[in-house]
């Protein structure tokens, strides 16, 4: 049984680009998490989709949006990349019949020069 | 807004013996976490305490809850250099199941 995965592993991008990140959830789950956790620091809450909706939202601009494809894989996508922005984000699946607990992926290092 | 802290931030063990970390958080909550994260890795499930009273071990690892003192304990029995990593707390409230993370300890072992 895949866990969570996520790709790509690292990438570096240049300040104003934009990024997508790929995130696909262990078999069985139908929500997906997105973290961001800067060096030396806790993860972070962006937001959670559940069917193909956004059901919650942390304190993140709307330079970080998503998405939730029929398959329950999801993407994040962060515009106007700043340097701050570099960090590893992390996805997390769960489903409703799991409580909600939450599996992490290996997460995708982002680092913006 | 739910708050957590984790103290200490880091703790120098020595092999063999004892040691306690504490996450205090600010409001009631539905589930509290237990993570474990190495350099440059993920995050991986140590605990879930649900109830006041809570306790969980495995190995050399134990976590408690107490949820009148909005307080949880991760208790390390005779240290061991692998368990050196750092060490979060998180939790969930209401019907959110968002994670709220501590600032986290790292924890490192020496001889």
């Amino acid at each position: 049984d895949a866990g969570v995965t996520q790709s790509p592993t690292h990438l570096i991008k240049t300040r104003g680009q934009q990024v997508t990140l790929r995130c696909s959830p262990k078999s069985g789950h139908d929500t997906v998490s997105w973290y961001q956790q800067a060096l030396g620091q806790g993860p972070q809450f962006i937001f959670q989709y559940y069917e193909e909706e956004e059901r919650q939202r942390g304190n993140f601009p709307d330079r970080f949006s998503g998405h939730q494809f029929p398959n329950y894989s999801s993407e994040l996508n962060v515009n106007a990349l700043l340097l701050g922005d570099s960090a590893l984000y992390l996805c997390a699946s769960s489903s409703v019949t799991g409580a909600y607990e939450q599996y992490f992926g290996p997460g995708t290092r982002l680092t913006v020069t | 807004e739910l708050k957590v802290e984790q103290n200490p931030l880091f703790l120098s063990m020595q092999e063999g013996k004892n040691y306690t970390i504490y996450c205090n958080y600010s409001t009631t909550s539905d589930r509290l976490y237990w993570y474990r994260q190495d350099p440059g890795k993920s995050l991986e499930s140590l605990f879930v305490l649900l109830s006041n009273g809570a306790v969980k071990q495995e190995g050399r690892l134990m976590a408690s809850l107490d949820t009148k003192a909005r307080l949880s304990t991760l208790h390390i029995t005779a240290a061991v250099h692998d368990l050196s990593a750092t060490y979060f707390c998180a939790l969930t409230t209401g019907t959110a199941s968002k994670l709220t993370f501590g600032t986290g300890t790292r924890l490192q072992v020496t001889l």
